[in-house]
């Protein structure tokens, strides 16, 4: 059972465009999100997070707006650039009551920004 | 860079036999976490250690375990491998082990099973 989807495989952007990547998840205990950035041969990186308490969440050309009514998230980039082409993750993580941060990833959209 | 180093990068080995994963946190970060990415897969859960205690285990075959050591690095264990075992193994680290906080992924070991 895919806890965190992200429905779209890929998408293309022009460059200077907005980039609108989208995420659903299903376990109402989830009340920590993060994105996460990926290049081929390389780790995740870290992008920006928001927790529940929020809907909106802004750092530099990235934002990360949360429904929590209709479980679903979205990462905004804007302006889209050439360097932000990569795979980016949706992470979820929830109060399991073990004090513990395990995240539940989506599968990853692949965005590529054209020139 | 994230600051969190595994070894090694690649890994290529017969089935039936067993390896071992290496990772070191961020200087400071007592939480560690594995995940394994399969081809066409997100990152899977598999287990996390908090100051040398395992702190919670998801998806992760009894043919895999786990250990967090007192410098803090930790070593996942993979035994009697599979074809199917072939994948990216991810460490990540986190400073608490708690909710509420990013964590920051090591490069990978890619570990091809022939």
């Amino acid at each position: 059972d895919q806890q965190v989807k992200q429905n779209s495989p890929s998408l293309s952007v022009q460059e200077g465009r907005i980039s609108i990547l989208n995420c659903d998840y299903t376990n109402s205990m989830f009340d920590y999100f993060l994105w996460y950035k990926k290049y081929p041969a390389e780790g995740p990186t870290f992008l920006i997070s928001i927790s529940s308490i929020k809907d909106k969440n802004e750092d530099g050309r990235f934002t990360v707006f949360l429904n929590k009514s209709a479980k679903h998230l979205s990462l905004h980039i804007v302006p889209s650039q050439p360097g932000d082409s990569a795979v980016y993750f949706c992470a979820a993580s929830g109060n399991y009551g073990g004090a513990t941060n395990k995240l539940i990833f989506g599968t990853g959209t692949l965005l590529a920004v054209q020139p | 860079d994230s600051g969190v180093t595994q070894t090694p990068k690649h890994l290529i080995t017969a089935t039936g036999q067993r390896v071992t994963l290496r990772c070191s946190p961020r200087s400071g970060d007592l939480s560690v976490y594995w995940y394994q990415q399969s081809l066409d897969q997100g990152l899977q859960f598999l287990i996390q250690y908090y100051n040398g205690e395992e702190r919670a285990k998801g998806n992760i075959l009894e043919r895999f375990s786990a250990q967090q050591f007192p410098d803090l690095h930790s070593e996942l264990n993979l035994s009697s491998l599979e074809l199917g075992d072939s994948a990216l193994y991810f460490c990540a680290s986190s400073p608490r082990g708690g909710n509420y906080n990013e964590q920051f992924f090591g490069p990978g070991t890619r570990l091809t099973v022939l």
